[in-house]
């Protein structure tokens, strides 16, 4: 029983594309994430929806949208697809506020190859 | 501005060492500190999770402890065996949830 999924798991396209990545948890939590690892493995935030309100969006070029339809779903579609947009995508969720309800889960991540 | 940073960036050792990976950072304000496990071509397992308040967390042969006042996190891996070969992450929880990631620890237990 998967927690955090997230599909595609490979995507292949071509430079100027439009794409989405959906990603669904089932573990209650009310904050989502796009993480992206670049080719140095580096993991950085992308953005953060909690309750369906994006509440961290850091410096990500306007080509991406992501989309919360409630609060289980964030969605990532970007546009316009760019060869430095090859990356591994990871989806994670976390439930916010203190304690240990705070540990994140991620998902399998999405490999996206631009070509 | 935090910077999260592993050392060492690789490292090897024979089956059955005990072994201990290190995380810095650099700001204090912190709420959480979480490690996770990355298998090649795979997603992040989380391992373990200290709260801010806590100095140490234990699961089977895994050890973390955090030390805020110096800004460092260990992770402590006993007994070692090929299958813990794998990349290890340390995360900083800070505003919003938001995860800072430390530059990782590529392991290789051999045989």
């Amino acid at each position: 029983d998967t927690a955090v999924s997230q599909t595609p798991k490979y995507l292949v396209t071509q430079m100027g594309n439009d794409k989405s990545i959906k990603c669904e948890q089932n573990l209650g939590h009310d904050t989502m994430y796009w993480y992206k690892q670049d080719s140095k493995k580096f993991l950085k935030i992308m953005f953060s929806y909690n309750n369906k309100e994006l509440i961290i969006n850091e410096t990500v070029p306007n080509r991406f949208s992501p989309k919360s339809p409630d609060k289980a779903h964030l969605n990532l579609h970007i546009n316009s697809l760019e060869l430095g947009d090859s990356a591994v995508y990871f989806c994670a969720s976390s439930q916010l506020g203190g304690g240990s309800n705070t540990e994140a889960f991620f998902g399998q991540g999405t490999r996206l190859t631009v070509v | 501005k935090q910077e999260v940073t592993q050392i060492p960036a690789a490292l090897s050792v024979p089956e059955g060492e005990n072994l201990v990976l290190n995380c810095s950072f650099t700001d204090s304000a912190i709420y959480n500190l979480q490690w996770f496990r990355q298998d090649p071509g795979k997603g992040l397992t989380s391992l373990l999770l200290i709260q801010s308040s806590q100095r140490e967390q234990t699961s089977g042969r895994l050890n973390a402890s955090l030390d805020k006042s110096s800004g460092r996190s260990t992770l402590y891996i006993a007994a070692s065996q090929p299958g813990d070969s794998a990349t290890y992450l340390c995360a900083f929880t800070g505003g919003g949830n938001k995860l800072t990631f430390g530059t990782g620890t590529q392991l290789k237990v051999e045989l």
